[in-house]
């Protein structure tokens, strides 16, 4: 089994669908991140988790909305999203939020089309 | 500001062709350098941490050195299967985590 697990791989949606993506981290790590990868630009860090606390939310728009339960689950939830919000939304974790040298470990991701 | 630059963009390989893959960085004091690579269609796997300069880590056929500007991954005798994009990320003193755009490998047989 894999240390951070997505679903779904693939979603494709319009927009004016709702939908969720889920992570799930079996590292026992304490923070969880979401990034958005899209062609030819760098990662994008979107929101940071830690022990089940948003620490970080960099200026992401209100059409996607996180959720953290427990410090091994993660959802991403999305409506009313456009065509350019298509991209790899990739899930990770780390052992601690903001500590020296912190590796953060990414899950599969999943593959979102806007239509 | 802090950057993080990776060259070449692309690299094309002959199997068993050494080269070597560059990340530069300007950040406010470094906390850590890391190696990923990421398959198409996949997640960034990690590979390597680096904390100073002077350091060198090593994983099969990949090297991976560190100075105060620039880090190099030194790709050994590649095998088509090294094929991927290798992303550089470091970690500012500010504990931000700054990615570069990467360099794709293709290593032809």
């Amino acid at each position: 089994e894999t240390g951070v697990t997505q679903t779904p791989r693939h979603l494709v949606m319009g927009m004016t669908n709702k939908k969720s993506l889920k992570c799930e981290q079996h590292l026992g790590h304490n923070a969880m991140y979401w990034y958005k990868q899209s062609a030819k630009k760098p990662l994008e860090l979107m929101f940071v988790y830690s022990l089940e606390e948003r620490v970080e939310n960099n200026s992401v728009p209100s059409r996607f909305s996180p959720e953290c339960p427990n410090s091994s689950h993660l959802f991403l939830h999305l409506h009313t999203l456009q065509p350019e919000d298509s991209a790899l939304y990739l899930c990770a974790s780390s052992r601690a939020y903001r500590d020296s040298g912190n590796t953060i470990y990414f899950g599969e991701g999943s593959w979102l089309t806007v239509v | 500001e802090d950057q993080v630059t990776q060259s070449p963009e692309a690299l094309r390989l002959q199997e068993g062709e050494s080269s070597s893959l560059n990340c530069s960085y300007t950040v406010s004091g470094l906390r850590g350098l890391f190696w990923y690579r990421q398959d198409p269609g996949k997640g960034p796997e990690f590979l390597f941490t680096l904390y100073s300069a002077g350091e060198e880590k090593e994983k099969e056929r990949l090297k991976a050195t560190l100075t105060k500007k620039e880090s190099f991954l030194h790709i050994t005798a590649p095998k088509p299967e090294d094929s991927a994009t290798y992303l550089c990320a470091v970690q500012a003193d500010t504990d931000k985590l700054i990615f570069g755009t990467g360099t794709r490998l293709q290593v032809f047989p």
